[in-house]
């Protein structure tokens, strides 16, 4: 059971921008723990896309960025690639549960 | 390069116990906190458990606390996931996943994972 919400699906043709959010509660992002994304591409392990909100690990595309109001936290992609095509997955801390917590998962499609 | 092997998984039936092993190498294994997580077939990801990097903090998910025990060894470099009374839910691709930091921060590498199929 899931913690942390995010819209099932995205789509968008190549070039374009897509976003999606992750909403939690006052136990987790609220709260203001940190949020990572995670890119699961099809049949692989994930893979760490964003770290402390908004920090791209080196070797991640310029085209990735996150972002946290505090209340929701955000992943944008632009410049939409086919090879972005993948489940991508928000996460944090939530004190109440005493652990990390995901996100729903939301599928990206490439049109 | 950093690499997490899986070791241990397999078809067992219900109210079983099996136990997973993890090897890390390519980094100093002792430094960082690790986990595991998991992900039921055609599922989203499920934080299972965390230890920190002297075993002096371990932390489970409710759906695992009293059946599941993570430990490690880091002389051998190795992380150790016990399951007991094992459940048909239990049925996942079991994921051992290295900490940023020595303690709880946040997964920044991921093993290729372990299936654990529970079902009479």
């Amino acid at each position: 059971q899931s913690v942390l919400t995010q819209p099932p699906s995205v789509s968008g043709a190549p070039g374009q921008r897509v976003t999606m959010s992750c909403t939690g509660s006052n136990s987790n992002i609220e709260s203001g723990y940190d949020v990572q994304w995670y890119q699961q591409l099809p049949g692989t392990a994930p893979k760490l896309l964003i770290s402390n909100n908004g920090r791209r690990p080196s070797g991640v595309p310029g085209r990735f960025s996150g972002s946290n109001s505090g209340t929701s936290a955000s992943l944008a992609i632009s410049g939409l690639q086919p090879e972005d095509e993948a489940e991508y997955y928000c996460q944090s801390y939530d004190h109440i549960l005493g652990g990390f917590v995901f996100g729903t998962g939301t599928k990206v499609t490439v049109l | 390069d950093v690499q997490l092997e899986v070791s241990g998984g397999g078809l067992v039936q219900p109210g079983t116990s099996l136990t997973l092993a993890c090897e890390g190498s390519g980094f100093n294994f002792g430094d960082h906190g690790m986990h595991w997580v998991r992900q039921s077939p055609g599922g989203g990801l499920e934080w299972v458990a965390g230890i920190n990097w002297v075993s002096e903090s371990i932390e489970y998910a409710g759906s695992v606390k009293g059946r599941f025990t993570i430990s490690r060894d880091n002389s051998k470099g190795s992380l150790y996931l016990h399951m007991t009374s094992l459940r048909p839910e239990d049925t996942a691709l079991y994921y051992c996943a290295r900490d940023s930091s020595n303690y709880y921060s946040y997964v920044d590498f991921w093993g290729q994972g372990s299936l654990v199929t529970v079902s009479s």
